[in-house]
């Protein structure tokens, strides 16, 4: 079955600096892949879509990067601010094809972003 | 209201006992999801409706668990004889069709459930 992987558990960086998570899956590659975050106390909320066939997708100062070929995704978020600051969570497809079925998602990655 | 509504927030029951957790999906939504989160866990998928029907129960830990979706809206999930390795923050989310890979979910914030 497909598992994903979110290399840490916990990435604290200075304010202003560029943070980049990371995302691993270990089986077959999804059609998309989104990111995720979420708040303490509160439900995900959905930041970005990447199709397999885009190398990387921007908003604002989000950027996601997909390899199909390393089997991963890269999250950037330039020029960090403390409100940054939240758990960020991939997900994809549990099932091959991708357009049935529900998302499985990685443990998070908890950014701080210190002043 | 203009996101996911989920009810009670917060959840306190005693071992043995059975609960019901309600979730209100964004109008129009027709995909509806469950998942639990433990603490320091990822999130868990549990069950998902399409309309009032549910193609994928696989998630369900146990026969303690069921859910059911009236009127393709509002969705119940219920644990019977509560054990306390239930205690987590029970997620919904819809979306607006069953395209998981270009729906994206919209969340409530859970409802927090301790089995004690």
């Amino acid at each position: 079955s497909q598992k994903i992987e979110q290399n840490s558990e916990a990435l604290n960086i200075q304010e202003g600096k560029t943070a980049t998570l990371t995302c691993n899956y270990t089986n077959y590659s999804p059609a998309y892949l989104q990111w995720y975050r979420q708040d303490p106390g509160r439900g995900p909320v959905f930041l970005l879509l990447i199709r397999e066939n885009e190398k990387e997708k921007r908003k604002e100062r989000l950027k996601v990067t997909f390899d199909t070929t390393l089997k991963q995704s890269l999250f950037h978020i330039t020029a960090s601010q403390p409100a940054d600051s939240a758990t960020y969570l991939c997900a994809l497809d549990s099932l091959y094809g991708g357009s049935q079925g529900n998302l499985i998602f990685g443990k998070g990655t908890k950014l701080s972003v210190k002043p | 209201g203009a996101g996911v509504s989920q009810s009670p927030s917060n959840k306190v029951t005693e071992k043995g006992k059975d609960v019901e957790l309600r979730c209100d999906p964004i109008s129009g939504h027709t995909a509806l999801y469950w998942y639990r989160q433990s603490l320091g866990q990822g999130l868990e998928f549990l069950i998902y409706f399409q309309g009032n029907s549910a193609p994928d129960k696989s998630g369900l830990p146990s026969d303690r668990f069921s859910a059911e979706r009236t009127g393709g809206s509002v969705s119940t999930l219920t644990i019977q004889r509560t054990q306390q390795e239930d205690s987590a923050v029970y997620l919904c989310a819809s979306s607006f069709n069953h395209r998981v890979s270009i729906s994206p979910l919209h969340f409530g914030n859970g409802t927090r459930l301790t089995v004690t």
